[in-house]
């Protein structure tokens, strides 16, 4: 089973920062990952897919980077409704899938 | 406008028995396959179950193995879930997810439901 580690767990910052967030595979999974948003009470939302294509309608400020086992989810400019919790899930051993443990962005 | 709405969870004991239904519209529900993704109070997203098209290809997360059935129905364009054996870690908001595969290959889960809630208290 491939692993997905995400760090950090949580990050505290203010509108206007830019913030980066990390995925790490346990191994190579070329560029089968996705980053979703999820707020609270709320279903998961796609941002991005195949490691950094942004999802239609997405704000271009979401940028997602990285192939093989290190990714990373960056935001260039915390707006208002960024806070959310974040998630990767490797698609490389589709059709079964596995998801890093989530960060949780909070406002400082 | 593509939608998935998920029924039919609720509390439950121990050892009982409860089937998911995913109701979708605005798609062509036989294209896509369809997948099953739990979240337990407070934690993170667990992936479930993988059903194809025409259900040829059914796939399970270990924690579910044997106890959970996946099936569809593409005529009522329906996705289900039957769970036995239900255990207290099977608590959580149950979501069906679409698959689309990107022009490069990629897979990934585009459109979800809004969740049911399972609970599996005594």
């Amino acid at each position: 089973d491939i692993q997905m580690t995400q760090s950090p767990s949580s990050l505290s910052a203010s509108v206007g920062d830019r913030v980066t967030i990390t995925c790490r595979a346990s191994q190579s999974i070329d560029s089968y990952l996705n980053w979703y948003q999820q707020k609270p009470g709320k279903a998961p939302k796609l941002l991005i897919y195949g490691g950094s294509t942004l999802q239609s309608g997405v704000p271009s400020r979401f940028r997602g980077s990285g192939s093989g086992t290190d990714f990373t989810l960056t935001i260039s400019s915390l707006h208002p409704e960024d806070f959310a919790t974040y998630y990767c899930q490797q698609s490389y051993t589709t059709p079964t899938y596995s998801f890093g443990q989530g960060t949780k962005l909070e406002i400082k | 406008e593509v939608q998935l709405v998920e029924s039919g969870g609720g509390l439950v004991k121990p050892g009982g028995s409860l089937r998911l239904s995913c109701a979708t519209s605005g798609f062509t529900f036989s294209d896509y396959s369809m997948n099953w993704v739990r979240q337990a109070p407070g934690k993170g997203l667990e992936w479930v179950s993988s059903i194809s098209t025409g259900s040829s290809y059914i796939y399970y997360a270990d924690s579910v193995k044997g106890r959970f059935t996946i099936s569809r129905h593409n005529a009522k364009n329906s996705l289900y879930l039957q769970m036995n054996s239900l255990r207290a870690e099977d608590t959580a908001v149950y979501y069906c997810a679409r698959v689309r595969v990107g022009s490069s290959g990629w897979p990934f889960l585009d459109f979800w439901g809004q969740g049911t809630l399972v609970t599996v208290s005594s």
